[in-house]
Protein backbone atom coordinates (compact mmCIF):
# COMPACT_ATOMS: atom_id res chain seq x y z
CA UNK A 1 0.00 0.00 0.00
CA UNK A 2 1.14 3.47 -0.51
CA UNK A 3 2.19 5.67 2.03
CA UNK A 4 1.62 9.75 2.31
CA UNK A 5 2.15 11.30 -0.63
CA UNK A 6 3.39 15.01 -0.99
CA UNK A 7 4.38 17.17 -4.04
CA UNK A 8 6.35 18.61 -5.06
CA UNK A 9 9.24 17.54 -2.88
CA UNK A 10 11.49 20.67 -3.57
CA UNK A 11 9.83 24.28 -4.02
CA UNK A 12 12.31 27.40 -4.39
CA UNK A 13 9.98 30.82 -4.28
CA UNK A 14 10.75 34.15 -3.64
CA UNK A 15 9.31 36.82 -0.61
CA UNK A 16 5.78 37.92 -1.40
CA UNK A 17 4.91 34.79 -3.26
CA UNK A 18 2.30 32.16 -2.60
CA UNK A 19 2.79 28.72 -2.57
CA UNK A 20 0.23 25.43 -2.92
CA UNK A 21 1.81 22.36 -0.93
CA UNK A 22 -0.27 18.82 -1.68
CA UNK A 23 -0.77 16.11 0.50
CA UNK A 24 -2.45 12.37 -0.06
CA UNK A 25 -3.34 10.43 2.68
CA UNK A 26 -3.19 6.69 3.08
CA UNK A 27 -5.93 5.01 1.56
CA UNK A 28 -8.91 4.74 4.37
CA UNK A 29 -7.44 7.34 6.40
CA UNK A 30 -9.70 10.61 6.90
CA UNK A 31 -7.48 12.50 8.64
CA UNK A 32 -4.59 14.88 7.82
CA UNK A 33 -2.23 16.94 9.67
CA UNK A 34 0.30 19.98 8.89
CA UNK A 35 3.32 20.54 9.82
CA UNK A 36 6.42 23.19 9.33
CA UNK A 37 9.81 21.70 10.63
CA UNK A 38 12.74 24.45 10.43
CA UNK A 39 15.95 23.43 10.45
CA UNK A 40 17.48 22.07 13.60
CA UNK A 41 14.11 21.58 15.07
CA UNK A 42 10.83 19.30 15.83
CA UNK A 43 7.96 19.38 13.58
CA UNK A 44 5.56 22.34 14.44
CA UNK A 45 1.86 21.98 14.04
CA UNK A 46 0.06 23.65 11.91
CA UNK A 47 -3.45 22.35 11.31
CA UNK A 48 -5.42 19.37 11.19
CA UNK A 49 -8.27 18.83 9.01
CA UNK A 50 -10.86 15.53 9.42
CA UNK A 51 -13.48 15.07 7.27
CA UNK A 52 -13.15 17.75 5.44
CA UNK A 53 -13.26 20.41 8.60
CA UNK A 54 -10.79 21.96 10.11
CA UNK A 55 -10.45 20.08 13.61
CA UNK A 56 -7.21 22.19 15.24
CA UNK A 57 -4.93 24.80 14.29
CA UNK A 58 -1.49 25.57 15.47
CA UNK A 59 -0.10 29.56 16.21
CA UNK A 60 0.24 29.86 12.75
CA UNK A 61 -0.67 33.25 11.34
CA UNK A 62 -3.30 33.87 8.87
CA UNK A 63 -1.05 33.66 5.92
CA UNK A 64 -1.03 30.22 6.21
CA UNK A 65 -4.21 28.14 4.87
CA UNK A 66 -5.66 24.84 4.18
CA UNK A 67 -8.47 22.77 3.10
CA UNK A 68 -9.19 19.06 2.63
CA UNK A 69 -11.13 17.09 -0.34
CA UNK A 70 -14.00 15.09 -0.28
CA UNK A 71 -11.01 12.31 -1.34
CA UNK A 72 -9.59 13.14 1.77
CA UNK A 73 -6.10 14.82 0.08
CA UNK A 74 -5.66 18.25 1.38
CA UNK A 75 -3.60 21.26 0.30
CA UNK A 76 -1.98 24.13 2.60
CA UNK A 77 -1.25 27.63 1.05
CA UNK A 78 0.97 29.59 2.18
CA UNK A 79 0.74 33.61 0.84
CA UNK A 80 2.73 36.29 1.33
CA UNK A 81 5.74 34.69 1.51
CA UNK A 82 8.61 35.33 4.32
CA UNK A 83 12.65 34.46 4.07
CA UNK A 84 11.71 32.46 7.58
CA UNK A 85 8.60 30.34 6.19
CA UNK A 86 11.80 28.33 4.55
CA UNK A 87 11.17 24.98 5.92
CA UNK A 88 10.16 21.09 5.27
CA UNK A 89 6.73 20.84 5.48
CA UNK A 90 5.39 17.47 6.66
CA UNK A 91 1.91 16.22 5.91
CA UNK A 92 1.12 12.99 8.50
CA UNK A 93 -2.58 11.15 7.77
CA UNK A 94 -4.24 8.85 10.19
CA UNK A 95 -7.23 6.93 10.53
CA UNK A 96 -9.65 9.20 12.69
CA UNK A 97 -8.82 12.70 14.55
CA UNK A 98 -6.64 13.24 16.98
CA UNK A 99 -8.95 13.34 19.76
CA UNK A 100 -9.33 9.07 18.91
CA UNK A 101 -7.53 6.85 21.31
CA UNK A 102 -6.40 4.77 18.61
CA UNK A 103 -4.80 8.00 16.66
CA UNK A 104 -1.54 6.96 15.00
CA UNK A 105 0.07 9.72 12.25
CA UNK A 106 1.67 8.22 9.63
CA UNK A 107 4.01 10.78 8.01
CA UNK A 108 4.65 11.91 4.46
CA UNK A 109 7.67 12.75 3.08
CA UNK A 110 7.92 16.36 3.15
CA UNK A 111 8.16 19.44 0.78
CA UNK A 112 11.20 21.71 0.90
CA UNK A 113 10.56 25.26 0.60
CA UNK A 114 12.91 27.68 -0.03
CA UNK A 115 12.01 31.47 0.31
CA UNK A 116 14.92 33.25 -0.96
CA UNK B 1 1.98 23.86 29.44
CA UNK B 2 2.41 20.62 27.61
CA UNK B 3 6.05 19.88 26.44
CA UNK B 4 8.75 17.45 25.52
CA UNK B 5 12.06 17.56 25.77
CA UNK B 6 14.86 15.91 24.86
CA UNK B 7 17.71 16.64 26.93
CA UNK B 8 20.67 14.99 24.59
CA UNK B 9 20.81 17.18 21.43
CA UNK B 10 23.55 13.85 20.00
CA UNK B 11 23.94 10.48 21.60
CA UNK B 12 27.05 8.48 20.28
CA UNK B 13 27.15 4.50 20.83
CA UNK B 14 29.44 1.79 19.70
CA UNK B 15 27.57 -0.95 17.47
CA UNK B 16 26.29 -3.89 18.97
CA UNK B 17 26.13 -1.56 22.57
CA UNK B 18 22.56 -0.77 24.14
CA UNK B 19 21.71 2.01 23.35
CA UNK B 20 18.97 4.91 25.05
CA UNK B 21 17.96 8.31 23.61
CA UNK B 22 15.51 10.23 26.53
CA UNK B 23 12.42 11.58 26.74
CA UNK B 24 10.61 13.54 29.28
CA UNK B 25 7.11 14.82 28.91
CA UNK B 26 4.81 17.18 30.81
CA UNK B 27 1.19 16.93 30.11
CA UNK B 28 -2.19 17.30 31.98
CA UNK B 29 -4.18 14.09 31.91
CA UNK B 30 -2.88 10.43 30.35
CA UNK B 31 -0.21 11.08 28.11
CA UNK B 32 -0.01 9.35 25.11
CA UNK B 33 3.85 9.11 23.73
CA UNK B 34 5.35 8.36 20.59
CA UNK B 35 8.52 8.02 19.65
CA UNK B 36 9.46 8.87 15.66
CA UNK B 37 13.06 8.66 13.76
CA UNK B 38 13.93 10.81 10.57
CA UNK B 39 16.60 9.99 8.25
CA UNK B 40 18.53 12.64 6.00
CA UNK B 41 15.91 14.50 3.50
CA UNK B 42 12.68 11.85 4.65
CA UNK B 43 10.01 12.46 6.74
CA UNK B 44 9.17 10.91 10.00
CA UNK B 45 8.55 7.28 10.52
CA UNK B 46 6.26 6.30 13.19
CA UNK B 47 8.41 3.50 15.50
CA UNK B 48 6.22 2.90 18.59
CA UNK B 49 3.64 4.54 20.97
CA UNK B 50 2.68 4.16 24.65
CA UNK B 51 -1.58 5.07 25.31
CA UNK B 52 -2.31 2.48 28.27
CA UNK B 53 -0.90 -0.72 29.83
CA UNK B 54 2.41 -2.12 30.11
CA UNK B 55 5.22 0.24 30.62
CA UNK B 56 7.25 -1.67 27.89
CA UNK B 57 6.24 -0.74 24.46
CA UNK B 58 7.70 -2.28 21.66
CA UNK B 59 8.26 -1.03 18.09
CA UNK B 60 9.55 -1.51 14.47
CA UNK B 61 13.15 -2.51 14.28
CA UNK B 62 13.96 -3.82 17.37
CA UNK B 63 13.25 -0.56 19.34
CA UNK B 64 11.29 -0.71 22.70
CA UNK B 65 10.39 2.46 25.02
CA UNK B 66 9.82 2.73 28.76
CA UNK B 67 7.13 4.62 29.99
CA UNK B 68 7.78 6.03 33.81
CA UNK B 69 4.79 7.81 35.32
CA UNK B 70 6.57 8.88 38.43
CA UNK B 71 9.46 10.32 35.97
CA UNK B 72 7.55 11.44 33.88
CA UNK B 73 10.13 9.42 31.23
CA UNK B 74 9.60 8.04 28.26
CA UNK B 75 13.31 6.59 27.07
CA UNK B 76 13.79 4.96 23.65
CA UNK B 77 16.17 1.43 23.99
CA UNK B 78 17.95 -0.89 21.83
CA UNK B 79 19.58 -3.94 23.44
CA UNK B 80 22.11 -3.77 20.53
CA UNK B 81 22.68 -0.31 18.19
CA UNK B 82 23.30 -1.00 14.19
CA UNK B 83 25.19 1.59 12.01
CA UNK B 84 21.84 1.84 9.72
CA UNK B 85 20.44 3.30 13.40
CA UNK B 86 21.84 6.57 12.79
CA UNK B 87 18.89 8.95 12.20
CA UNK B 88 17.17 11.72 14.66
CA UNK B 89 14.92 10.75 16.79
CA UNK B 90 11.89 12.63 17.87
CA UNK B 91 9.81 11.72 20.52
CA UNK B 92 5.94 13.32 20.84
CA UNK B 93 3.49 13.87 23.15
CA UNK B 94 -0.27 14.14 22.22
CA UNK B 95 -1.37 17.07 24.07
CA UNK B 96 -5.05 19.21 24.13
CA UNK B 97 -4.58 23.00 23.80
CA UNK B 98 -7.62 24.94 23.46
CA UNK B 99 -9.79 21.90 22.65
CA UNK B 100 -7.39 20.88 19.82
CA UNK B 101 -5.39 17.86 20.09
CA UNK B 102 -2.64 17.76 18.30
CA UNK B 103 1.14 16.03 18.77
CA UNK B 104 3.85 18.30 20.10
CA UNK B 105 7.28 17.46 19.03
CA UNK B 106 10.69 17.04 20.99
CA UNK B 107 13.83 18.98 19.52
CA UNK B 108 15.36 15.70 18.60
CA UNK B 109 17.83 13.73 18.86
CA UNK B 110 20.68 12.63 16.77
CA UNK B 111 21.88 9.44 17.08
CA UNK B 112 25.24 8.27 15.71
CA UNK B 113 26.07 4.35 15.68
CA UNK B 114 29.99 3.92 15.01
CA UNK B 115 31.10 0.93 14.01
Amino acid sequence: DAGVTQSPTHLIKTRGQQVTLRCSPISGHKSVSWYQQVLGQGPQFIFQYYEKEERGRGNFPDRFSARQFPNYSSELNVNALLLGDSALYLCASSLAGAGSSTDTQYFGPGTRLTVL
Amino acid sequence: AQSVAQPEDQVNVAEGNPLTVKCTYSVSGNPYLFWYVQYPNRGLQFLLKYITGDNLVKGSYGFEAEFNKSQTSFHLKKPSALVSDSALYFCAVRGLTSGTYKYIFGTGTRLKVLA
